[in-house]
């Protein structure tokens, strides 16, 4: 079975901080997604990775950056953490580009006082 | 650009009735389609997809769903509801984008099972 874990399911930041969120996936999958979950409005997609050190901007990638040194590891960044970041980050990969299947991890509620 | 409307924000029903979950999407190509369930506090889990072929497809726990193109719809439906199947349903259209297909996803559809 894939596996897609999080580095955190819970996490408290206060404003301004630099957050990292950490997604580990266990299947040589090529692609890597951060996608936010807010009530009401579904996920929408932060931003994605094709490969090694390639990166693409989804709907929504303004405040955030992210990192892929491995394959197996994507990381989320938060910069400066801000208040309206507050919200479930959900990763996810797949095996290819093509219209594959996506699998998900746990989910990381984060939290910005 | 590609949307999916799911126009139900909350279904109740009593348990082992039967359910139907409604997906409409807009995209002007071929649509590859997926329905996704996330139980409280987990992650998603993929319950079937439709990419070509027969329209009626098959997933996991006893759902399907029917593509019908004139309709632009990709309708999930369960002939009897159990209680464990309460959860949030979210439907997809994935698109070719910049090195990789992407999902574009409805706004879920939260499902009450009443014992």
């Amino acid at each position: 079975d894939v596996k897609v874990t999080q580095s955190s399911r819970y996490l408290v930041k206060r404003t301004g901080e630099k957050v990292f969120l950490e997604c580990v996936q266990d299947m040589d999958h090529e692609n890597m997604f951060w996608y936010r979950q807010d009530p009401g409005l579904g996920l929408r997609l932060i931003y994605f990775s094709y490969d090694v050190k390639m990166k693409e901007k989804g709907d929504i990638p303004e405040g955030y950056s992210v990192s892929r040194e491995k394959k197996e590891r994507f990381s989320l960044i938060l910069e400066s953490a801000s208040t309206n970041q507050t919200s479930m980050y959900l990763c996810a990969s797949s095996l290819t580009g093509g219209p594959d299947t996506q699998y998900f991890g746990p989910g990381t509620r984060l939290t910005v006082l | 650009a590609q949307s999916v409307t799911q126009p139900d924000i909350h279904i109740t029903v009593s348990e082992g009735a039967s359910l139907e979950l409604r997906c409409n999407y807009s995209y002007g190509a071929t649509p590859y389609l997926f329905w996704y369930v996330q139980s409280p506090g987990q992650g998603l889990q993929l319950l079937l997809k439709y990419f070509s072929g027969d329209t009626l497809v098959q997933g996991i726990k006893g759902f399907e769903a029917e593509f019908k193109r004139s309709q632009s719809s990709f309708n999930l439906r369960k002939p009897s509801v159990h209680w464990s199947d309460a959860a949030e349903y979210f439907c997809a259209v994935g698109t070719p984008g910049a090195g990789s297909y992407q999902l574009t996803f409805g706004k879920g559809t939260k499902l009450s099972v009443i014992p």
